[in-house]
């Protein structure tokens, strides 16, 4: 079964674009949900897609938003970007049949720089 | 109130030895415990996870702690070797707003000399 893929995997940008970033979650798995690592900030929930639909969304400014598709992969889309955007963007998938709390698991992220 | 408060943020530690990382938390609606390892260029995996259902979880050198009165929980790794210096974050969810959401530590940086 394959893993998460997040792409692409590394990124650089100017400070005022925009970025798209992808997310295949593993197979079968209806929720994704993306991060924001940076040094000393530990990962960050940034939100939580599932079904097409936002669930859960994290304290971040409007300028980070994101979408998922009908066969579950998602984009996060950052506009106006700035330098503090600078961060590993990750993205995480579960299984959310049978009802538990369950693990999830990350892809190896995007590393966004900002210039 | 929906913090995970992890300490120590780094620990060197020498081969052999038993590395120990705390976390505290104030929500007690949390109902799952994981715990990740993170090399540097991948992401997060999980290594270990524990309900509030049992004080204690063994997996080969590593265990978890769990003290449900205190609101605290700890990873051990036993007889650390150099191939688990990563970084660690314990992590606590729980469900909210029609979904079970993650909070993670801040990290422990973890470095284990040969």
């Amino acid at each position: 079964k394959a893993g998460v893929t997040q792409t692409p995997r590394y990124l650089i940008k100017t400070r005022g674009q925009q970025v798209t970033l992808s997310c295949s979650p593993i197979s079968g798995h209806r929720s994704v949900s993306w991060y924001q690592q940076t040094p000393g900030q530990g990962l960050q929930f940034l939100f939580e897609y599932f079904s097409e639909t936002q669930r859960n969304k994290g304290n971040f400014p409007g300028r980070f938003s994101g979408r998922q598709f009908s066969n579950s992969r998602s984009e996060m889309n950052v506009s106006t970007l700035e330098l503090g955007d600078s961060a590993l963007y990750l993205c995480a998938s579960r299984d959310t049949r049978g009802g538990m709390n369950t693990e999830a698991f990350f892809g190896q992220g995007t590393r966004l720089t900002v210039v | 109130q929906q913090q995970v408060k992890q300490s120590p943020q780094s620990l060197i530690v020498q081969k052999g030895g038993i590395s120990i990382i705390n976390c505290a938390y104030e929500n007690t609606a949390f109902d799952y415990f994981p715990w990740y390892q993170q090399f540097p260029g991948k992401g997060p995996a999980l290594l270990i996870a524990i309900r509030p259902d049992v004080s204690e979880k063994k997996e080969g050198r590593f265990t978890i702690s769990f003290n449900k009165s205190a609101k605290q929980f700890s990873l051990h790794i036993m007889d650390s070797q150099p191939g688990d210096s990563a970084t660690y974050f314990c992590a606590a969810s729980s469900w909210t707003s029609g979904t079970y959401k993650y909070i993670f530590g801040t990290g422990t940086r973890l470095k284990v000399l040969a």
